[in-house]
């Protein structure tokens, strides 16, 4: 069973479109998060929700939009895609105050051309 | 605020060498830290955790001793495989916000050539 999963896997896309990506634990978690990771690796938290509340919100273009419908699912929502988007997306899920230990979906690879 | 340096990479190595990567922090009081690794083409995953100053994290044959008189969470492998070729993140929970955001370091890739 998986624990954390991301769908799409991969998402090509053009320039100016919208785009959605979707995210389920099964880890029974009320936490979850959407981080960004560049070409070289880096990773960048975006969002955090505890049991569908925002928590963290860090400094994200305002064309990112998370929803939470419940708290085992977390959603990325993207406007106007620009080429600098381009990147791996990853969910992740803890427990409250637990958040060192954190459960990584696959990610979703994220192409803008 | 809360910070975690890594030695830089990438570190090649060649099979059954010994590895170091190297990881300091700063950071309010005493969280737990922690080292993630990402095999590639996947998501981050957990490699090993120290909750204390002294304790020492082992898993798979990887081991981190937390130093609080160095600020310090070095990664050690004694012989390295192949399979170990990944990114290797040094972790904490910052204090700042209830510890529900983790502080990543950026990474240091590894490869294993046989």
């Amino acid at each position: 069973d998986t624990a954390v999963s991301q769908t799409p896997k991969y998402l090509v896309t053009q320039m100016g479109n919208d785009k959605s990506i979707k995210c389920e634990q099964n880890l029974g978690h009320d936490t979850m998060y959407w981080y960004k990771q560049d070409s070289k690796k880096f990773l960048k938290i975006m969002f955090s929700y505890n049991n569908k509340e925002l928590i963290i919100n860090e400094t994200v273009p305002n064309r990112f939009s998370p929803k939470s419908p419940d708290k085992a699912h977390l959603n990325l929502h993207i406007n106007s895609l620009e080429l600098g988007d381009s990147a791996v997306y990853f969910c992740a899920s803890s427990q409250p105050g637990g958040a060192g230990e954190q459960y990584f979906g696959p990610g979703t690879r994220l192409t803008v051309t | 605020g809360d910070s975690v340096t890594q030695m830089e990479g990438p570190v090649t190595l060649s099979e059954e060498a010994f590895l170091t990567i190297n990881c300091t922090y700063t950071a309010t009081g005493y969280p737990s830290l922690f080292w993630y690794v990402q095999y590639p083409g996947e998501g981050l995953q957990l490699l090993l955790k120290a909750t204390k100053a002294d304790d020492k994290g082992s898993n798979k044959g990887f081991e981190a001793t937390y130093r609080k008189e160095t600020t310090s969470f070095h990664l050690e492998k004694g012989s390295v495989q192949v399979s170990d070729s990944a990114v290797y993140f040094c972790a904490l929970p910052s204090a700042k916000t209830s510890y529900d955001k983790v502080i990543f370091g950026p990474g240091t890739s590894l490869s294993v050539i046989p």
